[in-house]
């Protein structure tokens, strides 16, 4: 059974361009969270989909947006990036509200 | 403000000697705690979590945590280290209300396991 896979694993970009990461959810679940984590800190959350909407979000600007697809697999995309952008973005997936398990991660890098 | 304070920056313990990694939180109500772990490049793992019951709660890799109402805390302990142990270990509380599964995370403590 694959646990929650995120694509890719890195990307380099520039500021001011767009970004489109993936995730794929762990088998049954129905519930996706993205969390940001930059250097040195914990995981910030930024925002969850369930049935294909956002149902809560964190403190993210909206240059910050998602979506989730009827399979349950999720895209979080960040425009007008920015340095400070820069940061290992998580992507956990839960069922009905329990145990959220995380992916590896996608390494992003704006230059 | 709902937080997480994981006051120490790194712990350092001998091989087979028992860890504590310290967690108090600030958040109205009955939260839910969770501890996770991360290994370099690698995503956050679950290890344990508490709702509700009793306060010694048992999980993952021979881990543990003891849960204190009255003080806030949900320390992270196991009775003997392993140099394997040694990662970054986040605790993470999921509000009750109006929060579905939102996880607050800590800043992280790093544990070195010296042989």
């Amino acid at each position: 059974d694959a646990g929650v896979t995120q694509s890719p694993t890195h990307l380099i970009k520039t500021r001011g361009q767009q970004v489109t990461l993936r995730c794929s959810p762990k088998s049954g679940h129905d519930t996706v969270s993205w969390y940001q984590q930059a250097l040195g800190q914990g995981p910030q959350f930024i925002f969850q989909y369930y049935e294909e909407e956002e149902r809560q979000r964190g403190n993210f600007p909206d240059r910050f947006s998602g979506h989730q697809f009827p399979n349950y697999s999720s895209e979080l995309n960040v425009n007008a990036l920015l340095l400070g952008d820069s940061a290992l973005y998580l992507c956990a997936s839960s069922s009905q509200g329990d145990i959220q398990y995380f992916g590896a991660g996608t390494r992003l890098s704006v230059l | 403000a709902q937080s997480v304070a994981q006051p120490e920056d790194q712990v350092n313990v001998a091989e087979g000697n028992p860890l504590t990694v310290k967690c108090t939180y600030s958040v109205s109500g009955n939260p839910y705690l969770f501890w996770y772990v991360q290994y370099p490049n690698r995503g956050l793992q679950f290890l344990l979590k508490y709702i509700t019951g009793d306060n010694l709660v048992k999980g993952s890799y021979g881990f543990e945590a003891e849960f204190n109402k009255s003080q806030t805390s949900f320390h992270l302990k196991k009775p003997s280290a392993l140099v394997s142990d040694s990662a970054l270990y986040f605790c993470a509380v999921r509000p009750v209300s109006g929060g579905y599964n939102k996880l607050i995370f800590g800043a992280g403590t790093r544990l070195a396991v010296h042989p």
